[in-house]
This record gives C-alpha cells, structure tokens and sequence, in this order.
C-alpha cells in the first residue's frame, strides 16, 4: 500500500533559523508527492508540489526535491520567519487514475520564535 | 471565489448520539472528498464522490457513518452513533476533474468534533 512517514515535532526555532523536515514515502505506482500547510485556525493548503523524479517544488522560499532513488521529499526553507509557524504535512497521489486521492504523513508542527 | 464552507465548525455530542456535517465545494468542482484527521495525525480519506456517484469510500465505516451528495453540489456526512474513537476534525476538500493531470484538492475549514 501507500505510505507517507515525516518526522514527528515540534520543531521548535529561532527567527531566521534553516528548516528541515523530513519525509519519505512507499508508493505502488510512480506518485505525485505534495507538502501542505496547516495555519493556526485555518485549513490545508498547498504549499508545493512536485510530479516527477528530480522536480522541485518550491513556493514562499519553501522548497523539496522529489527524489526518486531515495524516496524522499524533504521540506527545506533558508530562513524561516514566525509567520511560518504551522504544521506542515507531507502527501502523496499516485494519479488520476487512482481518483486524485492524497494519502498524508502524520504532521510536523513548527514553532518559530522571535 | 469562495472557498469549500463547512458547518457547524464545533460540534460536542455524548456517545451513541447522531450528528450530521454539511460541506458546499467550491463552484464548479465536481470531485467532494471527507477526511477524518484525529489529533495528532494526517488527515485519513472516508469517502470521495464525483458528481453525485461514489468513487472510493473503502475506508468508510459503514456500520456508522453514512455520506450523501444528492444534487452533485454540497454533501453531508453522517455518524450515527457516535463512539469516543469518532472525536476527530472533519474536512471536506473538492477539486476540478481533469482526467489526465492531477487536481489541486481544496480543503474548507473543518468541523472538530468531541464525543464524550
């Protein structure tokens, strides 16, 4: 079956600090992989997304890198602000064909202090 | 243009009572899908429609929820009755349907739900 692992949080950093976060994935098929947002009150967004080995999404400085031979679709930003305080899951679909369906990690909440 | 609207946003009810959540999608999207996402998890799909025809509701628990999307626009989804294990976030998200390129899923705000 399909499956998503991320690190589990909270992370926890300073104003301006580099952000990680980790995710791979067990898919049948060749999966479309998606990092969403979840703000505070809100609900989820799209925050990027990537179709194919190699692509990088990237997205308000955010950025992940679909790699194939790793399965991985780690979550990477240079300097976060406190306005990116959120939790941040990682999916993926393995296409239309399957109805469009997101199977997602569990959540890694980060918390930006200033 | 509006996003997917959910209602109630807060719903508390005892143990085997009923409760009932409505969503309207975006204008225009055919697709409707219900997640459950319990405290602390991604969110899980329940069941997705297309039009007003169910596409996938495998990991529906049929003994107690029950979904519905009559005229092909909002839907409703059901539990009856209600267990602790139920207390959960429920999001409705609807996207376009385009047969060849993936879709962009767009979620409403979700209704918490507390069973106590």
């Amino acid at each position: 079956g399909n499956s998503v692992t991320q690190m589990e949080g909270p992370v926890t950093l300073s104003e301006e600090a580099f952000l990680t976060i980790n995710c791979t994935y067990t898919a049948t098929g060749y999966p479309s992989l998606f990092w969403y947002v979840q703000y505070p009150g809100e609900g989820l967004q799209l925050l990027l997304k990537a179709t194919k080995a190699d692509d990088k999404g990237s997205n308000k400085g955010f950025e992940a890198t679909y790699r194939k031979e790793t399965t991985s679709f780690h979550l990477e930003k240079g300097s976060v602000q406190v306005s990116d305080s959120a939790v941040y899951f990682c999916a993926l679909s393995v296409g239309v064909a399957a109805g469009n369906k997101l199977t997602f990690g569990g959540g890694t909440r980060v918390l930006v202090k200033p | 243009e509006a996003g997917v609207a959910q209602s109630p946003r807060y719903k508390i009810i005892e143990k085997r009572q009923s409760v009932a959540f409505w969503c309207n999608p975006i204008s225009g999207h055919a697709t409707l899908y219900w997640y459950q996402q319990i405290l602390g998890q991604g969110p899980k799909l329940l069941i997705q429609f297309q039009n007003n025809g169910v596409v996938d509701d495998s990991q529906l628990p049929k003994d107690r929820f029950s979904a519905e999307r009559l005229k092909g626009v909002d839907s409703t989804l059901k539990i009856q009755p209600a267990k602790l294990e139920d207390s959960a976030v429920y999001l409705c998200a609807s996207s376009l349907t385009d047969t060849l390129n993936y879709n962009e899923q767009f979620f409403g705000p979700g209704t918490r739900l507390t069973v106590l």
